[in-house]
């Protein structure tokens, strides 16, 4: 079974531009959240979705958005880039939204801000 | 709010021997969720370990098993015949009951000698 295969790996954009990053989950699961990882603030939670709806926000500006397809892919956009925003960011699907279903994680997009 | 942390920045364990990860939380919830990823260069999140709150028993994946203290808020992981392959970053992360965000702590680098 593939995993979560998030692309592109490497992305190196300017300040003000906007970016989407993409996100396939594990075939049949339904759930797929995004997380940011800076050494200055560790692994922060992002946004999760469930069957296309948002079912929980971090805390981060409106800039940051997401949206989930009916195959349940998603995509993640930054609009307004901030030199701020180079991270790594991380997808995570899971089968559901509870309980002990572990989450499994891609292998992140690098992004850059210059 | 839930906080997750982790004391020890740097670990390090001769090849063969045992070492022992800290990690304390802080919650008002009764049921929840507490997970270890590790993170090698490769940056992808890999699942270690997993406990369900209300389970007294403490949870092991052959090498790897924690110590759950409910009481004190403690989740230690323990690892047996270190191998050179163990050497990642290991974070301790919590989740509440229903929704997939994960609230992490700093992580530990650990080195693993030969």
């Amino acid at each position: 079974k593939a995993g979560v295969t998030q692309t592109p790996r490497y992305l190196i954009k300017t300040r003000g531009q906007q970016v989407t990053l993409s996100c396939s989950p594990i075939s049949g699961h339904r759930s797929v959240s995004w997380y940011q990882q800076t050494p200055g603030q560790g692994l922060q939670f992002l946004f999760e979705y469930f069957s296309e709806t948002q079912r929980n926000k971090g805390n981060f500006p409106g800039r940051f958005s997401g949206r989930q397809f009916s195959n349940s892919r998603s995509e993640m956009n930054v609009s307004t880039l901030e030199l701020g925003d180079s991270a790594l960011y991380l997808c995570a699907s899971s089968l559901v939204s509870a309980g002990i279903s572990p989450l499994h994680f891609g292998n992140g997009t690098r992004l850059t801000v210059t | 709010a839930q906080t997750v942390t982790q004391s020890q920045p740097e670990m390090s364990v001769q090849e063969a021997e045992t070492v022992t990860l800290s990690c304390t939380y802080d919650t008002s919830e009764s049921d929840y969720y507490l997970f270890w990823y590790k993170q090698p260069p490769s940056r992808q999140m890999i699942l270690v370990i997993r406990q369900e709150a209300y389970k007294q028993q403490n949870a092991t994946e052959n090498r790897f098993s924690v110590n759950f203290q409910k009481a004190a808020k403690s989740f230690s992981l323990k690892i047996s015949d270190s191998q050179l392959g163990d050497a990642a970053m290991y974070f301790c992360a919590y989740r509440v009951e229903y929704g997939n965000k994960l609230v992490f702590g700093a992580g530990t680098i650990l080195r693993v000698k030969s």
